[in-house]
């Protein structure tokens, strides 16, 4: 089955860029999504990518695919103190269940 | 819209009990999916309902059950209640579930003492 693997931790200055990076096992999955998740919350669905896209941009995020390499990565621009919590990145398969990676937590520093 | 109303937010049990959790589903969303959380096993995927059927399950004991009624809102039910099932369950929907958006609820979290 699917496994979807993330480094745990990513600290970054306010201001800079932020790339979290993910990768995972099946190339069957057709989307691949980035979810925030901030204490005390649920899930937020931040945005995803369909399996026949390289890039999707939206504001601050970009999302990078390198189906190749089976490498997803989410860049949010202009790392703000709002942004820190935890991103997960998640593989979904035509028929199946999501698979969660275990969640990077992204701390911004001032 | 609202957005996926999840009830009780917290809940605490002893060991042996039953727990019923409710979720309330976007408008028009006909699936709905439930996880577990738990800062040792991350979010691991328990069940799917869609049209009041169940879909999928994940590999949980039958201990953990689920069903959902004819207006899309999923009840999950857990018997006998054992310590490792502290967590936070979340409930997701879906317009069609599978590989769709899944959008979120802020969960239930159930401590049992």
């Amino acid at each position: 089955g699917e496994d979807v693997e993330q480094s745990l931790f990513l600290s970054v200055r306010e201001g800079d860029s932020s790339v979290i990076n993910c990768t995972y096992t099946d190339s069957s999955s057709t989307y691949l999504y980035w979810y925030k998740q901030e204490p005390g919350a649920g899930l937020q669905l931040l945005t995803y990518i369909f399996s026949n896209m390289d890039m999707k941009q939206d504001q601050r995020l970009t999302v990078l695919l390198n189906k190749k390499d089976k490498h997803l990565s989410l860049r949010i621009a202009d790392t703000q103190t709002g942004d820190s919590a935890i991103y997960f990145c998640a593989g979904a398969i035509s028929g199946q269940n999501f698979v969660f990676g275990p969640g990077t937590r992204l701390s911004v520093l001032p | 819209k609202a957005g996926v109303t999840q009830t009780p937010r917290y809940l605490i049990k002893t060991r042996g009990q039953q727990v019923t959790l409710s979720c309330s589903p976007i408008s028009g969303h006909r699936s709905v999916s439930w996880y577990q959380q738990t800062p040792g096993q991350g979010l691991q995927f328990l069940f799917e309902y869609f049209s009041e059927t169940q879909r999928n399950k994940g590999n949980f004991p039958g201990r953990f059950s689920g069903r959902q009624f004819s207006n899309s809102r999923s009840e999950m039910n857990v018997s006998t209640l054992e310590l490792g099932d502290s967590a936070l369950y979340l409930c997701a929907s879906s317009q069609l579930g599978g590989n769709q958006p899944q959008h979120f609820g802020d969960g239930t979290r159930l401590s049992i003492l």
